[in-house]
């Protein structure tokens, strides 16, 4: 079984400065995807970017980019001139490739507050 | 295109009543999802289905019941609500083929059992 681990619950930052949330998995899998979700006050959950286990690039959406290290394990999300909407919970998640029964396992948040 | 609908959003349940938690996808999503999100926590995975008339258990899927009729349809079923049920609740989707983008996830539904 995969297990996610972010090991900071509360982060705050101050307004366009930048931010890394650390994520850790642990998983006996080759093909996989790794993700961060954003869940604001208003509860929903919002895709913030993907990233392919088998692709070495980092990826990247906007101000957002993953710093992905697959030997040591680690998926830690940057968020570049932090806006306050960017205050909210985040989650990393796992994915398997393949099997058909493909899930998203979570870890357990890290609560961002963007400081004005 | 309304993707992933949850009904209610909130409820409040005593302890040893029933209800439902509905759930519905218009994205023709083969791949549908129930995760309980408990306070401080991540999501974790009460039931899924692959498509209709398939159901398997995740995580924790004690204390609860889940059908899918239909391709758009999920709902949960708690039987004899207990407090440790209280939760959020969200339902999510995702295709079949090439669903490697994450999921839709619903507004979720907050429940109560008092």
């Amino acid at each position: 079984a995969q297990t996610v681990t972010q090991s900071q619950p509360e982060m705050s930052v101050q307004e366009a400065e930048t931010v890394t949330l650390s994520c850790t998995y642990d998983t006996s899998e080759n093909n996989y995807y790794l993700f961060w979700y954003k869940q604001p006050p208003s509860r929903q959950m919002i895709l913030v970017i993907r990233q392919e286990a088998y692709k070495q690039q980092n990826a990247t959406e906007n101000r957002f980019s993953v710093n992905f290290q697959k030997a040591a394990k680690s998926f830690s999300l940057k968020i570049s001139d932090s806006q306050l909407g960017d205050t909210a919970m985040y989650f990393c998640a796992f994915m398997k490739r393949g099997g058909g029964n493909e899930k998203l396992t979570f870890g357990t948040g890290t609560r961002l507050t963007i400081i004005p | 295109n309304a993707g992933v609908t949850q009904t209610p959003k909130f409820r409040i349940l005593k302890i040893g009543q029933s209800m439902t938690l509905q759930c519905t996808q218009d994205m023709n999503h083969n791949y549908m999802y129930w995760y309980r999100q408990d306070p401080g926590m991540g999501l974790k995975l009460i039931y899924y289905s692959v498509g209709a008339g398939i159901t398997d258990k995740g995580e924790v899927p004690n204390g609860y019941n889940v059908s899918r009729s239909t391709t758009e349809d999920f709902p949960l079923r708690l039987e004899l609500a207990a407090p440790s049920q209280t939760s959020v609740y969200f339902c999510a989707s995702r295709p079949g083929q090439g669903g490697y983008y994450g999921y839709t996830f619903g507004s979720g539904t907050r429940l109560t059992v008092v």
